[in-house]
């Protein structure tokens, strides 16, 4: 499959626990985050999304917290499955131009162990 | 199925030879963007679409054009490729900007020489 990031930090969970995996963002003024995953010879993919007017917002299996002091993100995964392994990326829109476009930063490598 | 398509997949060719990077994509979207990823960088803009006819400079647009003569249609265009443009490049498309969850393509690895 295709090497999406050589040194990205590692997080190794044992199947059925909740990950946590985490992300600081730069732009005070961002006002929409969001979440993908990427499996090797993937596409990033949507997993969920939040605007700035909420702190947390909850899909099926996942939740994203919103930390807007301390400018943090957070995706949490309930009951970690062999299948959630990939890398995960979180983004900001950086709404300080009047530039449309999304930041991402460099991701988190997901590995479930059975 | 909704799908964003980009042709080709897998791509080797040689400095100075002028490519092009198909993007199609079925959903009516009107926001398109291409990436280029790098170990360690993470997912980096290059160019985006408002609309057609409507393109703008990402992060990093030096040695890429685009065009959008078409809704569906986004293609990337390396004119003259170099060894620093060997990557993995990525279509997107959302329905109608960057505040809205974008639909990846499954990726295009090119290697200049």
């Amino acid at each position: 499959g295709e090497s999406v990031g050589l040194h990205l930090p590692t997080l190794s969970v044992q199947e059925g626990d909740n990950s946590i995996i985490n992300c600081a963002y730069s732009n005070s003024a961002s006002d929409y985050f969001i979440w993908y995953k990427q499996e090797s010879g993937k596409g990033p993919q949507f997993i969920i999304d939040i605007r700035s007017n909420m702190d947390k917002r909850q899909g099926q299996r996942v939740t994203v917290l919103l930390n807007k002091t301390v400018k943090h993100l957070s995706l949490q995964i309930a009951a970690t499955q062999p299948g959630d392994s990939a890398v995960y990326f979180c983004a900001e829109n950086g709404a300080l131009d009047s530039s449309y476009k999304l930041i991402f930063g460099s991701g988190t490598r997901l590995l479930v162990r059975p | 199925e909704a799908q964003v398509t980009q042709n080709p997949r897998y791509l080797i060719t040689v400095t100075g030879k002028k490519l092009t990077v198909t993007c199609s994509q079925n959903m009516n979207h009107e926001y398109m963007s291409w990436y280029r990823q790098d170990p360690g960088l993470g997912l980096r803009q290059i160019y985006y679409s408002m609309n057609v006819e409507v393109t703008d400079k990402g992060d990093v647009p030096e040695g890429y054009k685009v065009s959008r003569k078409e809704k569906r249609n986004f293609p990337l265009i390396l004119e003259s490729p170099s060894p620093n443009q060997t990557s993995l490049y990525f279509c997107a498309s959302s329905p109608q900007g960057y505040n809205q969850p974008q639909h990846f393509g499954d990726g295009t690895r090119l290697s200049i020489l």
